[in-house]
Parts: C-alpha cells; structure tokens; sequence
C-alpha cells in the first residue's frame, strides 16, 4: 500500500523559507503517469493546490505561488521536497503532500501543520 | 485564478438526495474531464470520492455520482447517511495547474 509522508519543522520564522521533505514508501517515486505534489489548508479554511512535479523533474505551480515555491525530486531517495520563501502568518497551514494521476490527488499524506510565527 | 464556486452548506434528511454544484469556467471544469471530488471529515485527510468527472475508486459507495454539464460540475449524494456528514471539495485541472472548489459542508439533518 502506498504511503506519503511529510516532514520538517512545524515552526517557521516570517520571512524565512518553509522546507518540508515528502517520503514515498510502498511504490516507487519513478512510476510513469503519476506526479507528486502539494496541497495546503489554512486552519478551518478550503484546500489550495500548490504545486506538482514528476520523476523527470518537470514541474506546475499555482500561478499565485509561483514566485515564491519550488518543489524538487530525489528518486534515489523516494523524496520530493516543497520551499516556500519570504512566508507570512498567511502560509499558516496544513501541508499535505499527495500523489497525483490526471490532475486528480489520489494518496495523501496525513498532513503536517506549519505555523509562521516569530 | 479564483476558486471553484460550490455553495457553503446543503443539508439533507437521511435517506434523501442532494447535489452540489462546483462551478468553473471553459479554461478548467469546462475544458478537461478531469474533474474530482473529496469528502474530509473534521481534522482527517480528503478522501477522494470521483475522479474523471464520474467515476468512483473502488470502496466508494455507488450511492456517490459525478456529473458534469458545460462549467458545471455536480455530486450527487443519494440515500443520504449519517456518516456523509462532511465538507465536501470539488478539484479540476486548468491547463498547467489544479483548482478547488472553496469547499461545501454537507449538514445531515
């Protein structure tokens, strides 16, 4: 059974880079037709794409992130990795990581809740 | 890009039907069959319920259907239970990236 899980600090610094790591175990990150990627939930509020990547390295980002993220791959590791510059108490979410067919979320990850807080 | 336009709430009795509505435009739900939907239960993960405008992963109850008419993308919920109290989230591909709906939460009276 495939699993996604995400990691990194639960607290980040205004103006500072947000960095989470997503680990996929029970299928391999090179599977052809599928993408990795990143959604976020402000707390109480709706889900917002943030962006996806596959394999290869080839990447589509929220036009209203773009500025601001990059979500990276390492097959050798399983991972896929989201930054998130100059972040705002606004970034404030749950992150979750998720895996991708046809534009459809189909595995997510148990999510993982990043404040922005001095 | 804004998000999908669902309504805030719907409620319904047990065992009745409801339908919301996610409405897009011909760049995003009007242009691609691609089309999902997600239930999430308070402080759980989306579950996908539709993807490809009407089609059901396997587990899905077949009281869930999608469907889909020119912007306009629905779920119907029929023989409402008590358990499909949730909010609900449409999703749809635009081009080179993935709108959602602002969200719907299902009240079963």
């Amino acid at each position: 059974q495939l699993q996604l899980q995400e990691s990194g600090p639960g607290l980040v610094k205004p103006s500072e880079t947000l960095s989470l790591t997503c680990t996929v175990s029970g299928g391999s990150i090179r599977s052809s037709g599928y993408y990795w990627g990143w959604i976020r939930q402000p707390p109480g509020k709706g889900l917002e794409w943030i962006g996806t990547i596959n394999y290869s390295g080839n990447t589509y980002y929220n036009p209203s992130l773009r500025s601001r993220v990059t979500i990276s791959v390492d097959t050798s590791q399983n991972q896929f990795s989201l930054k998130l510059r100059s972040v705002t108490a606004a970034d404030t979410s749950v992150y979750y990581c998720v895996r991708e067919q046809a534009s459809s979320p189909d595995y997510w990850g148990q999510g993982i809740l990043v404040t922005v807080s001095s | 890009q804004s998000a999908l336009t669902q309504p805030r709430s719907v409620s319904g009795s047990p065992g009745q039907s409801v339908t919301i509505s996610c409405t897009g435009t011909s760049s995003d739900v009007g242009g691609y069959n691609y089309v999902s939907w997600y239930q999430q239960h308070p402080g759980k993960t989306p579950k996908r319920m539709i993807y490809a405008v009407s089609e059901r992963p396997s587990g899905v109850p077949d009281r869930f259907s999608g469907s889909k008419s020119g912007n306009t993308a629905s779920l119907t919920i029929s023989g409402l239970q008590a358990e499909d109290e949730a909010d609900y989230y449409c999703c749809s591909h635009a081009h080179t990236y993935v709108i959602f709906g602002g969200g719907t939460k299902l009240t079963v009276l």
